[in-house]
């Protein structure tokens, strides 16, 4: 079975701070890894995904991840932070024997103070 | 804007009734998916439908159905309606069946049980 595992159902970065919302997924197979982002009274807009080819994917708004294989890990990453970057930030995991299921982790709100 | 419509977007219904709610894919996009998020559940995927046909099915109750129709808009009925039941239901679509693709999501029913 996959699942996935955010860590830190809220976090709060200043403005022009590093951004680091992790996630850890559990897979059998390889998985296809995705990051949405969720804007107050909006629904989910993809920031980036992971489809089993270069291990550092870059996305939307400045954001980036790195799969890790050896640490299960796909941590989204954004070197500076703006006001506009808070949000609800969710990691999904797809693929292997649940082809079309996908997961969703619990999400992470980020805070950005001024 | 995702392309993807949802109809309605709030809607408030008694416990013990029955409701219907309406998605539009993208155009192009042959896969619908419909979620539930819940203050204490967060986002759980209840079904998937490719070009009229369920490809998988996630955490629905047996109260819940859905189908697509021949123009590829689909329809998620919950049934005998429960507090619980009370969530954000999304759609999202694909233009394929497989796990890789982007979804794109649209913007939510609020369903109020009271």
């Amino acid at each position: 079975a996959q699942s996935v595992t955010q860590l830190g159902s809220h976090v709060s970065v200043s403005e022009g701070a590093l951004v680091l919302l992790r996630c850890n997924y559990s897979s059998s197979v390889p998985p296809y890894l995705f990051w949405y982002v969720q804007y107050p009274n909006q629904g989910l807009q993809l920031l980036l995904k992971y489809t089993s080819a270069a291990t550092l994917v870059k996305g939307i708004n400045g954001f980036e991840a790195e799969f890790k294989k050896s640490e299960t890990s796909f941590h989204l990453t954004k070197p500076s932070a703006h006001m506009s970057d808070a949000a609800e930030y969710f990691c999904a995991v797809s693929g292997g024997y649940n082809f079309n299921k996908f997961y969703f982790g619990s999400g992470t709100k980020l805070n950005v103070k001024p | 804007d995702s392309g993807v419509t949802q109809t309605p977007k709030h809607l408030i219904t008694a416990t013990g009734q029955r409701v219907t709610l309406r998605c539009s894919p993208r155009s192009g996009d042959l896969s619908v998916y419909w979620y539930q998020q819940s203050l204490d559940q967060g986002l759980q995927f209840l079904i998937h439908y490719y070009n009229g046909e369920e490809r998988a099915k996630g955490n629905i109750l047996e109260r819940f159905s859905a189908q697509q129709f021949p123009d590829l808009h689909s329809e998620l009925n919950l049934s005998s309606l429960e507090l619980g039941d009370s969530a954000l239901y999304f759609c999202a679509s694909s233009v394929g069946t497989g796990s890789n693709n982007e979804q794109f999501f649209g913007p939510g029913t609020r369903l109020t049980v009271l």
